[in-house]
């Protein structure tokens, strides 16, 4: 079935870098642009970055950019988040989410179910 | 940027009822509005997209209306698996933003 699992979450002291990785499989990867999404404990949910189908293009949220960078592996099927230089603010819930069907501008229609980061000294 | 803003922040509703929830874009974002049903310790679900297609899959009772800078969400006939946090999502600008969330529990 159509499917993305995230995986690279942990525990990470502040100033440190960590990657995530997204493996997509039920569907046609190289198609879809593809978000990261965050939740801070106990906040809603915050759009971290995108990329493009073939990763020509990347846009990222004003709390991230210089810091995080968002790259796939099409031919891994798999999606990346290269979190450098964390603070405890980065501490959330990381889900990588598909871009629907027709395109990036009609939603995020198939997550996965997360994994953790947690930031602290 | 793009902010948005959700009322209310929560309800309380009896199975049943019809609830209303509201969205506000700081400009006008035509038709790119999109909702989203999460449950705690779960991934996000897809309700709406386009300000009023429904999703695949996604009950009738659940409908979405508005345009340029006002949406709402409507849930009809609520139903205890209805309980959850709903948060719309504005798609107009790539710098794509969330709304704050409306927590809805059932009496």
């Amino acid at each position: 079935q159509v499917q993305l699992v995230e995986s690279g979450g942990g525990v990470v002291q502040p100033g440190r870098s960590l990657r995530l990785s997204c493996v997509a499989s039920g569907f046609t990867f190289t198609n879809y642009a593809i978000h990261w999404v965050r939740q801070a404990p106990g906040k809603g949910l915050e759009w971290v970055a995108i990329i493009w189908y073939d990763g020509t293009n990347k846009y990222y949220g004003d709390s991230v950019k210089g810091r995080f960078t968002i790259s796939r592996d099409n031919s891994k099927n798999t999606l990346y988040l290269q979190m450098n230089s964390l603070r405890g603010e980065d501490t959330a819930v990381y889900y990588c989410a598909r871009v629907g069907a027709r395109g990036y501008q009609y939603g995020m229609d198939v997550w996965g179910q997360g994994t953790t980061v947690t930031v602290s000294s | 940027d793009i902010q948005m803003t959700q009322s209310p922040s929560s309800l309380s509703a009896s199975v049943g009822d019809e609830v209303i929830i509201t969205c506000r874009a700081s400009q006008s974002i035509g038709s790119y509005l999109n909702w989203y049903q999460h449950k705690p310790g779960k991934a996000p679900n897809l309700l709406i997209y386009g300000a009023s297609i429904l999703q695949s899959g996604v009950p009738s009772r659940f409908s979405g209306s508005g345009s340029e800078t006002d949406f709402s969400l409507t849930i009809s006939n609520l139903q205890p698996e209805d309980c959850a946090t709903y948060y719309c999502q504005q798609s107009y600008s790539l710098l794509f933003t969330f709304g704050p969330g409306t927590k809805v529990e059932i009496k």
